[in-house]
């Protein structure tokens, strides 16, 4: 069946450095959108991408979808204690009949 | 507070027990979603309801039954659960049920069977 497979499933980062997670999709997607889960909390949208190539920005973080629409990636430079959570990609393919097929996310953890 | 409201934030329930879960959107939205979330895995859809009708059931085990009386409310119906269904149960609405439309996610129901 359809995957998504996001790498890696943690991640330890003094504060101030630089994260990153990404999303491989088995198939060829439509449009990839990602969340934040903050501890004990539960997944809020962040973005939606739909263009090949597409990149877009939020302040620290930027995310991008690749030529082929079959990966994406979410960056977050210089990380703060606020953005400690676990982020979701969730890709939707024409064949996956309106299912969002989400990956299992990203910890981010910031070391004390 | 994201619009979508989901009770109880907690729940304990022996093998025997029947529970329900509700959810409730204040958004105007169409389509309503059960997912299950269980560590280091992928969230699993379970049900989803558009308009009030059920479109998609993922394979679900018939110990959860949903029910949607209106686009607003959504209700898990459980019974007879096992342990292995312990997990995070969330509710979301979306505008529509395409993939072009972003979830909004209730708080979730922590679900612990004993």
């Amino acid at each position: 069946g359809q995957q998504v497979m996001q790498i890696p499933q943690y991640q330890h980062v003094q504060e101030g450095e630089d994260f990153t997670t990404y999303c491989n999709s088995s198939t060829t997607l439509s449009n990839i959108q990602w969340y934040k889960q903050r501890p004990g909390g539960h997944p809020v949208f962040l973005i939606q991408l739909v263009k090949s190539g597409e990149v877009k920005k939020q302040k620290r973080l930027t995310f991008q979808f690749g030529e082929a629409k079959k990966n994406s990636s979410l960056h977050i430079t210089a990380t703060q204690t606020t953005d400690v959570g676990t982020y979701f990609c969730a890709g939707a393919s024409w064949g996956s009949n309106y299912q969002l097929i989400w990956g299992a996310g990203t910890k981010l953890i910031i070391k004390p | 507070e994201t619009g979508v409201t989901q009770t109880p934030r907690h729940l304990v329930m022996g093998m025997t027990n029947k529970k329900s879960l509700k959810c409730e959107q204040h958004l105007g939205h169409n389509a309503m979603y059960w997912y299950k979330q269980s560590a280091k895995k992928p969230l699993e859809l379970m049900f989803v309801y558009s308009l009030e009708e059920r479109v998609e059931n993922n394979s679900v085990p018939s110990r959860f039954s949903p029910e949607c009386p209106n686009s607003s409310h959504l209700f898990l119906h459980l019974h007879t659960l096992q342990p292995e269904d312990s997990a995070l149960y969330l509710c979301a609405s979306s505008q529509d049920r395409t993939t072009n439309e972003k979830l909004f996610f209730g708080s979730g129901t922590q679900l612990s069977v004993l």
